[in-house]
């Protein structure tokens, strides 16, 4: 059965602080991990990873993926108000682009 | 703006009514799917459709329907709910090859009375 666990599930920072954000994955056929954003509603996608060791990097956002240990990180530095959001972990399995997603984990930036 | 579109963003209905959810994308993609999101619960996919075939049900209640008439709209029929089925319903799509990123509507907020 595929699986994809995030954690932590929750958690409040003050802004200025630094976030990480964990992702673990056993999936057959994998083909990419992606991170999305999710505040109110729809997700709005955020990285897409397919190889190790290659971080990718959106403003204070920046994302790894170790293919080898079966995880990822979504990190963010520099918290601001509007980071607080649901922060949901994808995988792609298969050639359709299916996506099995984690729980999420809850972020909260208090001022 | 993702280039989904779904309709209603809002939808209240009793547990015997009958209503449609309706799914648009305008990105030339091959896939779309339909997701569920309940409260405190992960993403669930329900069905998803490849050049308007049906290729995944994922163990869904007969009394969710999908209909894909073509390749640019994904519907999602309605009937005899539960209460239980109240959740935020989310479409996709995405390219079959190549580019696999998925863009999502902004949902419908289903509630059943």
């Amino acid at each position: 059965e595929d699986k994809v666990v995030q954690s932590p599930l929750s958690l409040v920072v003050h802004e200025g602080d630094t976030v990480t954000l964990n992702c673990s994955y056993e999936v057959t056929n994998f083909r990419s991990l992606l991170w999305y954003k999710q505040e109110k509603k729809a997700p709005t996608f955020l990285f897409m990873l397919t190889s190790s060791g290659i971080e990718k990097k959106s403003g204070r956002l920046s994302s790894i993926l170790d293919k080898k240990e079966l995880f990822s990180i979504l990190n963010i530095t520099a918290t601001q108000t509007g980071d607080s959001a649901v922060y949901l972990c994808a995988v792609e399995i298969g050639s359709w682009g299916k996506l099995q997603f984690g729980a999420g984990t809850q972020v909260v930036v208090t001022p | 703006e993702t280039g989904v579109t779904q309709t209603p963003r809002h939808l209240v209905m009793g547990m015997t009514n009958k209503k449609s959810l309706k799914c648009e994308q305008h990105l030339g993609h091959n896939a779309m799917y339909w997701y569920k999101q309940s409260a405190k619960k992960p993403l669930e996919l329900m069905f998803v459709y490849n050049f308007k075939e049906q290729t995944e049900n994922n163990s869904v209640p007969s009394r969710f329907s999908p209909e894909c008439p073509n390749s640019s709209h994904l519907f999602l029929h309605l009937h005899t709910l539960q209460p239980e089925d109240s959740a935020l319903y989310l479409c996709a799509s995405s390219q079959d090859e190549g580019d696999t990123e998925a863009f999502f509507g902004q949902g419908t907020r289903l509630t059943v009375v």
